[in-house]
């Protein structure tokens, strides 16, 4: 199993500012996943975060507004920059699949933008 | 791409009740099947999965069954109790990936 921890857990930020959140894993992992959970929607994802090498994007997601940092393989950070009340989700960061066993998911951070 | 429908919305039993959640899934490559739990303020945590190779698979009170030619999944919880109350997700993937697609969710409230 994995063991992941996200910070901030919750926060409330201005239109236009950007916000950093941070998803660290008690092991090692080649890949990490982040997520966006709009209020009372599924999970939509977002990038896909590979050690060493550029995040893959989802259609409908780009990089100039979801920067995305991989610098070991136990962390990684998403941004959501420039930020409009459209903006405020759920956003999860996931380790693991069904091919290595299953998929673990951090508790989340809860944006809202006012 | 792969698109996951999810029925119902919200579900409401008694205590002691049976509970059924079903899924569609449209890519006939999908191969891997979860089904996710979701507590307030908590991330999805895995409660039961299933692989295309198999139809069914029970873990005591939770089971899954799969339909390969219909392309459907179900969630079949016996005995329920009011700490099932959450909100449950179907997912499907393709071989080779490990990206979920996940259905929209269905809201279970156990009334004691």
């Amino acid at each position: 199993s994995a063991v992941i921890s996200q910070k901030p857990s919750r926060d409330i930020c201005q239109r236009g500012t950007s916000l950093t959140i941070q998803c660290q894993v008690d092991s090692q992992v080649t890949m990490m996943f982040w997520y966006r959970q709009q209020p009372g929607q599924s999970l939509t994802l977002i990038a896909t975060a590979n050690q060493g090498s550029e995040a893959t994007y989802e259609s409908g997601f780009v990089i100039d507004k979801f920067p995305i940092s991989r610098p070991n393989l136990t962390f990684s950070t998403l941004t959501v920059s420039n930020m409009s009340p459209e903006d405020s989700s759920i956003y999860l960061c996931s380790v693991g699949g069904p091919r290595d066993t299953e998929a673990f998911f951090g508790q989340g951070t809860r944006l809202t933008v006012v | 791409g792969e698109n996951v429908e999810q029925h119902p919305s919200t579900l409401s039993v008694q205590e002691g009740d049976s509970a059924v959640i079903k899924c569609t899934y449209s890519d006939s490559a999908s191969n891997y099947f979860p089904w996710y739990k979701q507590e307030l303020g908590k991330g999805p945590q895995l409660i039961i999965d299933i692989r295309s190779n198999v139809g069914e698979k029970k873990d005591q009170r939770i089971a899954v069954t799969l339909n390969k030619t219909a392309k459907h999944f179900s969630l079949h919880i016996t005995e329920t109790q009011p700490e099932d109350s959450a909100v449950y997700f179907c997912a499907a993937s393709m071989v080779n990936t490990d990206k979920l697609i996940f259905g929209t969710g269905t809201r279970l409230q156990v009334f004691p």
